[in-house]
């Protein structure tokens, strides 16, 4: 079985402010994919990012980066330079075969960004 | 942009009624996710399909959940009969296996049994 923690159910961060959300994860595969989605008040689920377990550089798109510690079970998203839309819920998962199976969800960090 | 559709929207309905959602996924995606999301419980995922083969439904309540995709356009999600713990908003979802990376949500089904 596999399993996501996140650890912080909420964040308050001052725009323009780097943000760093935790997120740990369990699991006996060898091969798996990492993801991060965003959801804001508006419901819809958006994919950010992507790391596949044998990927060696950590993956970025844009003003997120995805700090991905394979020996201490981490991957942590990074936003850069946060924005006042960038206020949402976010979820971390994780799945099997690099992400072509079923996504394990962690319980989700809400993150208020303060102007 | 290609996109997930997931028909209705919004459902307001009574205890013991049918409610059929819908999902059309992206063309050319081969697997396709049913998640339920709610306060208590976060995303739980409730079946899904690869090829329209059924790989997972062991996340539904089979004696009154049933999932099927009767062609490679059209998922649906059915419950019969509904009960007020069935409120909760469900999401498909779609990807393609054999493509590492994301995996495409639509916009969600929101269901208020009463």
């Amino acid at each position: 079985a596999q399993k996501i923690t996140q650890t912080q159910p909420g964040m308050f961060v001052q725009e323009k402010e780097a943000v760093t959300l935790d997120c740990t994860y369990d699991t006996s595969d060898q091969s798996y994919g990492l993801f991060w989605y965003k959801q804001p008040s508006s419901g819809e689920m958006i994919f950010l990012i992507y790391q596949g377990s044998y990927d060696e550089q950590n993956a970025t798109e844009g003003r997120y980066s995805l700090n991905f510690q394979k020996a201490r079970k981490s991957a942590n998203l990074v936003i850069s330079a946060s924005q006042l839309g960038d206020s949402a819920m976010y979820f971390c998962a994780i799945a099997s075969n690099f992400g072509n199976e079923k996504l394990t969800f962690g319980t989700g960090t809400r993150l208020t960004i303060i102007p | 942009d290609a996109r997930v559709t997931q028909t209705p929207r919004h459902k307001v309905t009574e205890m013991g009624q049918e409610v059929t959602m819908r999902c059309q996924p992206i063309l050319g995606h081969n697997t396709v996710f049913w998640y339920r999301q709610t306060m208590m419980q976060g995303l739980e995922l409730l079946a899904y399909f690869r090829n329209r083969a059924p790989l997972d439904d062991s996340g539904m309540p089979k004696d009154r959940f049933s999932a099927e995709m009767p062609d490679a356009t059209l998922a649906t999600l059915k419950i019969q009969p509904s009960e007020p713990r069935d409120s909760a908003v469900y999401f498909c979802a779609s990807g393609y296996r054999g493509r590492t990376g994301e995996l495409f949500f639509g916009e969600g089904s929101r269901l208020t049994v009463l």
